[in-house]
């Protein structure tokens, strides 16, 4: 059962396009983390939302939790070649307990 | 991939051997958890544990996998007998305990397994 909706699954762009990518669930989550993946490698975090509405900025990147803590979206301005990778959402529903992980989004960006 | 330690990096195990993978979590974690991550799949939950207790094996096989985290020494996921189909990424993630009040889970680098 897939419980978290993670969109679009594939993403081909021109370096310089602003992409977002989308993260979904019926469920409230208590945190929400996003990850990304090259290939042979693990996940590496890049930011964690705790708070319904929040905002976090990472350089080019912009995260958003949902006011209801149900969604997410991952913004990401003037792409480069060096943000090509896998980018996962993944949510706790409660602070002790495991991660979901969305499908994941294959982002590629030509120069 | 803030310290989460795993190995070996990859393993390859003819069928019917076993297969034994392991995780050494980040410095103050002592929670970890298991994932499996299939060829053009997404990462799925095996196994929760803390030390000396598994607290969720809700995504763990019935059969030939077990997972332990001793008091002393690194997590250990056994797969016993191994199948092809049991060919995949396997990432081990570690996280403080709930009661630090930190919500990040940091992941290993994987081991990577091939039966054949």
């Amino acid at each position: 059962t897939q419980l978290l909706e993670q969109s679009p699954q594939f993403l081909s762009i021109q370096e310089g396009e602003n992409l977002t990518v989308y993260c979904n669930s019926s469920s409230v989550f208590s945190s929400l983390q996003w990850y990304r993946q090259e290939p042979g490698e693990g996940p590496v975090l890049l930011v964690t939302v705790v708070t319904g509405g929040e905002v976090k900025k990472l350089k080019r990147l912009t995260f958003q939790f949902g006011d209801a803590r149900k969604d997410s979206s991952l913004h990401i301005t003037a792409a480069q070649p060096g943000d090509t990778g896998l980018y996962l959402c993944a949510g706790r529903y409660n602070q002790g307990g495991k991660l979901i992980f969305g499908q994941g989004t294959e982002l590629s960006v030509k120069p | 991939n803030a310290g989460v330690m795993q190995n070996p990096r990859h393993l390859v195990r003819r069928r019917g051997q076993e297969a034994r993978l392991r995780c050494s979590p980040m410095k103050g974690h002592s929670h970890v958890y298991w994932y499996r991550q299939l060829p053009e799949e997404g990462l799925k939950f095996m196994v929760y544990l803390q030390k000396e207790n598994i607290i969720d094996e809700s995504g763990m096989p019935k059969e030939r996998f077990s997972a332990e985290f001793p008091k002393e020494g690194p997590s250990i996921l056994r797969i016993q007998q191994v199948v092809r189909g049991d060919s995949a990424a396997y990432f081990c993630a570690s996280s403080p305990p709930p009661e630090a009040g930190v919500n990040t889970i940091y992941f290993g680098e994987g081991s990577w397994l091939t039966v054949v």
